[in-house]
């Protein structure tokens, strides 16, 4: 199986802020990497598929890139609402993987 | 627009059985692959099975191989998910979500149509 190897684990910023958060692959998976945002008691939401397509309805300043075995996701401009556990996640194969998750908290 | 309504959680005792059902509307069910996905109390989120659009092709990770069984019913517009010899660490919230695509290939993206997740508490 694919491991997805994701860091920190957790983090603090401040409002404005820009946040990047890490994922490493096991092995070449392209493109194929997804961007969750999770928040408590709810289901996840899609935010970036295709390692940097942002999917409908998320707002600019959320982005992703990488291909191959690594990856980031950045948040440019930090806002209260950000507040959530993110997950990278990939479908090279029909074997999904996620990685571990960073729970983001505002400092 | 699309909805996924999943059923069946509940609290079971170690080694029993137990059938989820997702229940999906607003898109062609029969043309789209399909997962389960699952999250432990406090947990990651850990994928579980995925189906292609027909139910020809199924796969599933390694820790419910041989226990669980992924299925859908077209006609009803369902998908489920069979699952034997239930242990303690399969307590979760259980999601269905959508596959991008028939999935008949060599991967199936997972796409943002989740359900909003139904309880398995495995106890004695």
């Amino acid at each position: 199986d694919i491991q997805m190897t994701q860091s920190p684990s957790s983090l603090s910023a401040s409002v404005g802020d820009r946040v990047t958060i890490t994922c490493q692959a096991s092995q070449d998976i392209g493109h194929y990497v997804s961007w969750w945002q999770q928040k408590p008691g709810k289901a996840p939401k899609l935010l970036i598929y295709d390692a940097s397509t942002l999917e409908t309805g998320v707002p600019s300043r959320i982005s992703g890139r990488g291909s191959g075995t690594d990856f980031t996701f950045t948040i440019s401009g930090l806002q209260p609402d950000d507040i959530a556990t993110y997950y990278c996640q990939q479908s090279a194969n029909l074997l999904i993987t996620f990685g571990q998750g960073t729970r983001l908290a505002i400092k | 627009q699309v909805q996924l309504v999943e059923s069946g959680g509940g609290v079971v005792q170690p080694g029993r059985s137990l059938r989820l059902s997702c229940a999906a509307s607003g898109f062609i069910f029969s043309n789209s692959g399909m997962h389960w996905v699952r999250q432990a109390p406090g947990k990651g989120l850990e994928w579980v099975a995925v189906t292609s659009f027909d139910g020809s092709n199924t796969y599933y990770a390694d820790f419910v191989k041989g226990r669980f069984t992924i299925s859908r019913d077209s006609s009803k517009n369902t998908l489920y998910l069979q699952m034997n010899s239930l242990k303690p660490q399969d307590t979760a919230v259980y999601y269905c979500a959508k596959g991008r695509g028939f999935c008949a290939g060599s991967s199936c993206p997972l796409e943002g149509h989740w359900g909003q997740g139904t309880l398995v508490s495995v106890s004695s």
